[in-house]
């Protein structure tokens, strides 16, 4: 019903473990984000997805890959996590009339 | 890069007063957008104003587009409880991926 929902919500990871962090629509938008939100930063977009398999980088994308092999899901990989790395993750999608729809957000914790 | 400017970043009242939130930038967006984000969920969209000038209302709260569309504003008539959270302006420049350029952010808490 909430048409986007992001999985887990909550997670502590060790240093140097990957991590991915996923991303599921039911509203069949092409426009899929990854942000990241921390405390004097606001959202700053990690990668964003223009449709299947079509992916581009966006503010602060190094260290994390995406993949989208369906339209329905966008998964975010931390290949490597890294404390700098601890944040809330939050998942968009678009309408055509760049309309945002954000998922819950994941809280990601490196140790 | 595009960037959006917003203040004051942390805002604290009673409940009853009114309030402003400046969104400001030296770009031109193609359309503004007004989120409200509360503790432990994404940002929920309010309001996107589109023309240079146009003004919008939602209930007790007040959008405004600036002429040259490249500021925003947000007021807040007789604050109550419920309105304390984070308010999130976001800028929009017909680009290819439809992408937003978010402000930092405006946390205000209204107190009983």
């Amino acid at each position: 019903d909430a048409g986007i929902t992001q999985s887990p919500r909550h997670k502590v990871t060790e240093t140097g473990t990957p991590v991915t962090l996923r991303c599921h629509q039911t509203e069949n938008h092409r426009y899929m984000y990854w942000y990241r939100q921390d405390p004097g930063h606001g959202l700053r977009l990690i990668h964003y997805s223009y449709g299947v398999k079509d992916t581009d980088k966006g503010e602060v994308s190094d260290g994390y890959s995406v993949s989208r092999s369906k339209t329905e899901d966008f998964l975010l990989t931390l290949e490597s996590a890294t404390s700098s790395q601890t944040s809330v993750y939050f998942c968009a999608i678009s309408s055509p009339s760049i309309r945002y729809t954000f998922g819950s957000g994941t809280r990601l914790t490196v140790v | 890069t595009q960037l959006l400017e917003q203040s004051p970043q942390f805002l604290s009242i009673q409940e009853g007063e009114n309030l402003t939130v400046y969104c400001n930038s030296s770009s031109v967006f193609s359309s503004l957008q007004w989120y409200r984000q509360e503790p432990g969920e994404g940002p929920v969209l309010l309001v996107t104003v589109v023309t240079g000038g146009e003004v919008k209302k939602l209930k007790r709260l007040t959008f405004q587009f600036g002429d040259a569309r490249k500021d925003s504003s947000l007021h807040i008539t007789a604050a109550q409880p419920g309105d304390t959270g984070l308010y999130l302006c976001a800028g929009s420049s017909n680009n290819a991926g439809n992408m937003l350029t978010f402000g930092g952010g405006t946390r205000l808490m209204v107190k009983p």
